[in-house]
């Protein structure tokens, strides 16, 4: 069936550093890519998304890229701070709102 | 109240209890979903509404029994249920746009916490 790998499924750095998280898709036809962050307790957050007519997206310390060719799309966080410690989850679309995840990236941050 | 609220937080039950979860989204969303997370595998959808009536069943076991009675309530039913049911289940919700059939975000409550003793 249709699925989204991702990696690193644990991911450590120091504070300040970058993190990037790296996944794959399936479906050729996959055209949007949400990314989420769950704290401990909590449910899925949405923090940044990427449509398949655009190749970047940033929001402040985050963005996205996207590879159409290669089936990739990658999280790219600078300058990490304790708070961003969590499970980060990307996602893609396959068809109409049939949301795939990929199985998750504990980031934890050291200060 | 904003976003989308689950209750209860946590639930216990036995293999032969009758129990319901409860959702409600404040974002005047159209369409409302139910999702499986399990330790060590990804979310997985459960069932899709969009506009009250059910379009997506993704194989689920029929003890589950959704219902969604407006576009802002969402429950889950639940009985003879086993122990690897023991998962958190997340409500989302996100607006269908009429003609555009391009996906939007969705957005998910805190989740309910069920243990199957």
């Amino acid at each position: 069936g249709e699925n989204v790998e991702q990696h690193p499924s644990t991911l450590s750095v120091q504070e300040g550093d970058s993190a990037v998280i790296k996944c794959t898709y399936s479906d050729s036809a996959s055209n949007y890519f949400p990314w989420y962050k769950q704290e401990l307790g909590k449910g899925p957050q949405l923090i940044i998304d990427i449509r398949s007519n655009v190749g970047e997206k940033k929001d402040q310390r985050i963005a996205v890229t996207l590879n159409k060719t290669a089936k990739h799309f990658s999280l790219h966080i600078t300058e990490t701070q304790p708070e961003d410690s969590a499970v980060y989850f990307c996602a893609a679309f396959i068809g109409f709102q049939k949301l795939v995840f990929g199985t998750g990236t504990r980031l934890l941050v050291s200060p | 109240e904003t976003g989308v609220t689950q209750t209860p937080r946590h639930l216990v039950m036995g293999m032969t209890n009758k129990k319901s979860l409860k959702c409600e989204q404040h974002l005047g969303h159209n369409a409302m979903y139910w999702y499986k997370q399990s330790a060590k595998k990804p979310l997985e959808l459960m069932f899709v509404y969009n506009f009250k009536e059910q379009t997506e069943n993704n194989s689920v076991p029929s003890r589950f029994s959704p219902e969604c009675p407006n576009s802002s309530h969402l429950f889950l039913h639940l009985h003879t249920l086993q122990p690897e049911d023991s998962a958190l289940y997340l409500c989302a919700s996100s607006q269908v746009l009429g003609q555009d059939d391009r996906n939007q975000p969705q957005h998910f409550g805190d989740g309910t916490r069920l243990s199957i003793l």
